[in-house]
């Protein structure tokens, strides 16, 4: 069963520009989680998605936005990129809540300039 | 407040030795699940070992074995005899229901393992 794929593996963007990551699932995984890594905050949790719908939501600002597609396939975005949004940006499928195993995907690795 | 404290930054260990990494959580739920995960340099997290509050059973699965004590809030982990390809970040994780299931990770382990 192939693993959790995220695109692309890495990214370079300047200040002002918006990103747009994507995430696909292990096969028969419905929800879909996000999670920002960064040296000084650590795993911070960004979002979930379940059956297209934004499950739960974590203290980022409103520049932060995510979607989920039929096929459980998932997109984030972000806004307005400010320099502090340099981090590697982690993509989970679990089977249905998050409660279950996480499976992680390699990761986004977006620096902003 | 953190509630997933790992107190090890980093540790080192030469190989063949054993090294426990320590996991304190918080949590007022009944019903939480606790995770271990591991994340070498490629950057991938890989998931090691999921507990749920009511199984405090201790686990063993090859060199690597959990110990869950919920009287003082800790799920350890060992390593036993360590190998060089043990080298990586470890991460505990907290999932409570009051917190809609949400991963709560530590700020991480850093083991290395030297030849």
């Amino acid at each position: 069963k192939a693993g959790v794929t995220q695109t692309p593996r890495y990214l370079i963007k300047t200040r002002g520009q918006q990103v747009t990551l994507s995430c696909s699932p292990i096969s028969g995984h419905r929800s879909v989680s996000w999670y920002q890594q960064t040296p000084g905050q650590g795993l911070q949790f960004l979002f979930e998605y379940f059956s297209e719908t934004q499950r739960n939501k974590g203290n980022f600002p409103g520049r932060f936005s995510g979607r989920q597609f039929s096929n459980s396939r998932s997109e984030m975005n972000v806004s307005t990129l400010e320099l502090g949004d340099s981090a590697l940006y982690l993509c989970a499928s679990s089977l249905d809540s998050p409660s279950y195993e996480q499976y992680f995907g390699p990761g986004t690795r977006l620096t902003v300039t | 407040a953190q509630k997933v404290t790992q107190a090890q930054t980093e540790i080192s260990v030469v190989e063949k030795e054993d090294v426990t990494l320590d996991c304190v959580y918080e949590t007022r739920d009944t019903t939480y699940y606790l995770f271990w995960y591991k994340q070498p340099p490629s950057g991938e997290l890989v998931f090691l070992i999921r507990r749920n509050s009511f199984d405090e059973q201790n686990e063993i699965s090859g060199r690597y074995s959990w110990n869950f004590q919920k009287s003082t809030s800790s799920f350890n982990f060992t390593i036993t005899a360590s190998q060089v390809v043990d080298s990586a970040v470890y991460f505990c994780a907290l999932s409570e229901a009051s917190n809609d299931y949400k991963l709560s990770f530590g700020a991480g382990t850093t083991v290395t393992v030297r030849a």
